[in-house]
């Protein structure tokens, strides 16, 4: 079946270190993004990318790096710099042109990063 | 970017209507008015979206303001399984810096038995 696949599902990190988020998706999207969520709060951007070797800034990208060599794949690395990482990470894909349904965003089930 | 507004929270009785609002009032002319919601440790999923007119789909019904600065969510019958956060961000049609997405806190929705 086609979707996004996030992994590790759980992960915990000691001070200090630096941590890569897997995400995967089969959709064939163009647009690929990277939320932050903090318990009780909503969703903040952190990195997007329209398209492969390409990326943006999103409203905290401190701390926090991307890359993006694959169509199929945006990794993100919790860096030591980010100074309070424990949150749930959300990971998302969409085509970027046209009216939905098409650019409709698909998120995965999330990964959950605990700093120890 | 557009900003959108909705309160906290909301309750709901099982097997009532509930409407769910959002206030989008910085929405440009192109941006197309869509929801998602959010059970507790999932990712969110597409709920409906809609441009100027009312829309219906399985899930729910969506009601656009005339002036298009507001909207409101309908699920014409509550059930349990529709407790989540329900976000409203509007979404651009083009590429760009216009292509990313902004959620607020979104509205948390409890539904009593």
């Amino acid at each position: 079946d086609g979707g996004i696949t996030q992994s590790p599902k759980y992960l915990f990190r000691k001070e200090g270190q630096n941590v890569t988020l897997s995400c995967e998706q089969n959709l064939n999207h163009d647009a690929m993004y990277w939320y932050r969520q903090d318990p009780g709060q909503g969703l903040r951007l952190i990195y997007y990318s329209q398209i492969v070797n390409d990326f943006q800034k999103g409203d905290i990208a401190e701390g926090y790096s991307v890359s993006r060599e694959k169509k199929e794949s945006f990794p993100l690395t919790v860096t030591s710099a980010q100074k309070n990482p424990t949150a749930f990470y959300l990971c998302a894909s969409s085509t970027w042109t046209g009216s939905p349904p098409g650019n409709t965003i698909y998120f995965g089930e999330g990964s959950w990063l605990t700093v120890v | 970017d557009a900003k959108t507004t909705q309160p906290n929270s909301m309750e709901s009785n099982e097997e009532e209507p509930v409407h769910l609002p959002c206030n989008h009032s910085t929405i440009s002319g192109t941006d197309y008015i869509h929801w998602y919601r959010q059970l507790p440790s999932q990712g969110p999923e597409y709920v409906i979206h809609g441009l100027t007119s009312n829309v219906n789909n399985r899930m729910a019904s969506l009601a656009i303001a005339e002036d298009r600065k507001s909207s409101t969510l309908i699920l014409h019958r509550a059930t349990l399984r529709d407790a989540a956060v329900y976000y409203c961000p509007p979404r651009s049609p083009y590429t760009g810096a216009n292509s990313k997405l902004t959620f607020g806190k979104g509205i948390t929705l409890s539904v009593r038995p």
